[in-house]
């Protein structure tokens, strides 16, 4: 079955650091790919997207690439700050328009120092 | 005001008894959802519904039953609570957007069964 998997945490680093956080998956059919962030104390919040290969998705400086060749949707950001602190959940929405279910990620747990 | 809201944001209670934890939205979607969140366990689909009238069991159903009331209203029922069903509960939404399904998220609920 379709499945998501991402790097364990937790992640710390300093502030201006430079992020990855690894996420690979395995579908059939052509996924869409998530990134969802959970700030304490809060619901999920989609922090970006991309719905086909090679498209990149970004928001609030992070980026990830949808890459079909190595299935992967590596989140990236090139100045963390201590307000990015957060738990982030990779996700694919299993292609088929009656499908409609998101598969998560363990999530990661990230926290950033000043 | 939120999108979704979910309530009680908190409940402890105790095992046996029957818990209904309720969530509401006012984006106008078809599809509600919930899950249940546990330390390293990403989210896990328990219950999902199309609309009014369709309602599908997702990964971990046993032992909690839903209701969807009306569009804008989906409950999630524990019948005789147990300590293992101590977790964050999510309820979110999704409407259709081409074959991008983003799913938006209530603020969760904190179950704590002794």
């Amino acid at each position: 079955g379709n499945s998501v998997t991402q790097m364990e945490g937790p992640v710390t680093l300093s502030e201006e650091a430079f992020l990855t956080i690894n996420c690979t998956y395995t579908a059939t059919g052509y996924p869409s790919l998530f990134w969802y962030v959970q700030y304490p104390g809060e619901g999920l919040q989609l922090l970006l997207k991309a719905t086909k290969a090679d498209d990149k998705g970004s928001n609030k400086g992070f980026e990830a690439t949808y890459r079909k060749e190595t299935t992967s949707f590596h989140l990236e950001k090139g100045s963390v700050q201590v307000s990015d602190s957060a738990v982030y959940f990779c996700a694919l929405s299993e292609s088929g328009s009656s499908a409609s279910k998101i598969i998560f990620g363990s999530g990661t747990r990230l926290s950033i120092r000043p | 005001d939120a999108d979704v809201t979910q309530t009680p944001r908190n409940r402890i209670t105790k095992t046996g008894k029957r818990i209904m934890l309720e969530c509401s939205q006012t984006k106008g979607h078809d599809r509600m959802y919930w899950y249940r969140q546990d330390p390293g366990l990403g989210l896990r689909l328990i219950y999902y519904s199309f609309d009014v009238k369709d309602i599908n069991k997702g990964e971990i159903s046993d032992g909690y039953s839903v209701s969807r009331q009306a569009q804008a209203k989906f409950s999630l029922s524990l019948e005789s609570a147990i300590p293992n069903q101590t977790a964050l509960y999510f309820c979110a939404t999704s409407g259709v957007s081409g074959r991008t399904d983003t799913q938006y998220f209530g603020p969760g609920t904190r179950l704590t069964v002794l």
